[in-house]
């Protein structure tokens, strides 16, 4: 079975722009949750969503957002992008919800650096 | 303060040593993991707890719920497990929540 597959690997923007990256999850696998990680703040929930639904979201400004599609591939955006942004970001793909204890897979990760 | 603390931060051992890496978090959770994330960071979710103790290979996974700790151990430690050992909750916001990270490193 393929594992979580995150797309692109690195990517560079310039402060401003926006920026779109993409999740495909385990086939069969409902739950996607997006997370940020920097060497100052570590590892970040970022936001979780369930059968096309959002479930969670951490406490990020309203300029990260995302979605889920009906075949369970996600995609979160961040628009006019800082400095600040610059991060590791994660997604990771569960049979189920977060909140029901199922196990989460990690993908990759894309790298963002923004200048 | 921290919801999860780890320690310690980084721990620097001989191949073949007994390694222990410490979690304690100070909220009710549903469920705790440890995670394994090599350079270049891919994470692995090596264990996911509620209670007890679990095994697989050479690392085993010990909860105690009512002290709030967790702890993970490496028996006959290896290079190759050199990596950022990180321990993560859930509570009831349903949200995963990150310690900062052990450090581990396994000299030959």
């Amino acid at each position: 079975k393929a594992g979580v597959t995150q797309t692109p690997r690195y990517l560079i923007k310039t402060r401003g722009q926006q920026v779109t990256l993409s999740c495909s999850p385990i086939s069969g696998h409902r739950s996607v949750s997006w997370y940020q990680q920097t060497p100052g703040q570590g590892l970040q929930f970022l936001f979780e969503y369930f059968s096309e639904t959002q479930r969670n979201k951490g406490n990020f400004p309203g300029r990260f957002s995302g979605r889920q599609f009906s075949n369970s591939r996600s995609e979160m955006n961040v628009s006019t992008l800082e400095l600040g942004d610059s991060a590791l970001y994660l997604c990771a793909s569960s049979l189920g919800p977060s909140g029901a204890n199922y196990e989460q897979y990690f993908g990759p990760g894309t790298r963002l650096t923004v200048t | 303060k921290n919801e999860v603390e780890q320690s310690p931060q980084n721990l620097t051992a001989q191949e073949g040593e007994f390694i222990t890496i410490n979690c304690s978090y100070s909220v009710g959770i549903s469920a705790l993991h440890w995670l394994q994330q090599h350079p270049g960071g891919g994470i692995v979710s090596l264990f996911m707890l509620s209670s007890g103790k679990k095994k697989h290979g050479r690392l085993i996974a010990t909860i105690n719920i009512q002290e709030k700790h967790s702890s993970l151990h490496i028996t006959a430690s290896h290079p190759r497990d050199s990596a950022v050992y990180i321990c993560a909750v859930i509570a009831g916001n349903e949200k995963l929540t990150f310690g900062t990270g052990t450090r581990l490193t396994i000299i030959p």
